[in-house]
């Protein structure tokens, strides 16, 4: 069955530095995106992407968060300066139609120190 | 209002037993719903999904029932297993803050007892 993929399983940075998240969609969605859950806490929305562009974004996703998809494959999210309040699971999530059925990877912990 | 901290709803099944886990949800203008089962470590998968013009849907061994009404939706799951101990959550697909998003819920932790 085909799945989404994430790399690193586990991050960890110091505070400041700049961190690239990795995921690969599965091949035939169209519709990509990142939520993230911090400990014990609801799985939250950051941005989706559709057609090389970002389609929405939450109130999380400020300056300092930016997504790509440099390939045909990769969908990367880079965050620029990290905080201590960035820690937490990131997950990148794909889907066919929007918003429907999205499958989602097993995330990226990322601790920030 | 939000939830923030550690301490997830747990419902505790016998082995076999049917399970029923409850959602309620915010935003009435929410048109789609899904249920996600989320194990340790991993992220949340695929259960079932329901559009706003329906009120009940079946898979294999689940069942999502949705009231609009009082805004709550429910997932069945019918011979409860092992592999079923997992957090699950519903997900609501509406227009909020101006935008369609995906909101989801805080989650039920389901222990299956064998």
């Amino acid at each position: 069955e085909p799945e989404v993929t994430q790399t690193p399983s586990h991050q960890v940075t110091q505070m400041g530095q700049e961190v690239i998240l990795r995921c690969v969609p599965i091949s035939n969605h169209l519709y990509f995106y990142w939520y993230r859950q911090i400990l014990g806490q609801k799985v939250e929305f950051l941005v989706s992407f559709y057609n090389n562009e970002i389609s929405e974004k939450s109130e999380i996703f400020d300056d300092q968060f930016s997504v790509e998809r440099p390939d045909g494959s990769n969908f990367t999210l880079k965050i620029r300066s990290t905080k201590l309040e960035d820690s937490a699971m990131y997950f990148c999530a794909s889907s066919e139609e929007e918003n429907e059925k999205l499958f989602f990877g097993s995330g990226t912990q990322l601790s920030v120190l | 209002g939000e939830s923030v901290g550690l301490h997830l709803p747990t419902l505790s099944v016998q082995e076999g037993d049917n399970s029923i886990i409850n959602c309620a949800y915010s935003n009435s203008a929410s048109d789609y719903f899904i249920w996600y089962k989320q194990e340790s470590g991993k992220g949340p998968q695929f259960i079932i999904d329901i559009r706003s013009n329906m009120d009940k849907r079946q898979g294999q061994r689940v069942t999502v029932l949705l009231n609009k009404t009082v805004k709550h939706l429910s997932l069945q799951i019918a011979a409860t297993q092992p592999g079923d101990s997992a957090v699950y959550f519903c997900a609501e697909v509406g227009f909020s803050g101006g935008y369609q998003k995906v909101t989801f819920g805080t989650g039920t932790k389901l222990q299956v007892i064998p």
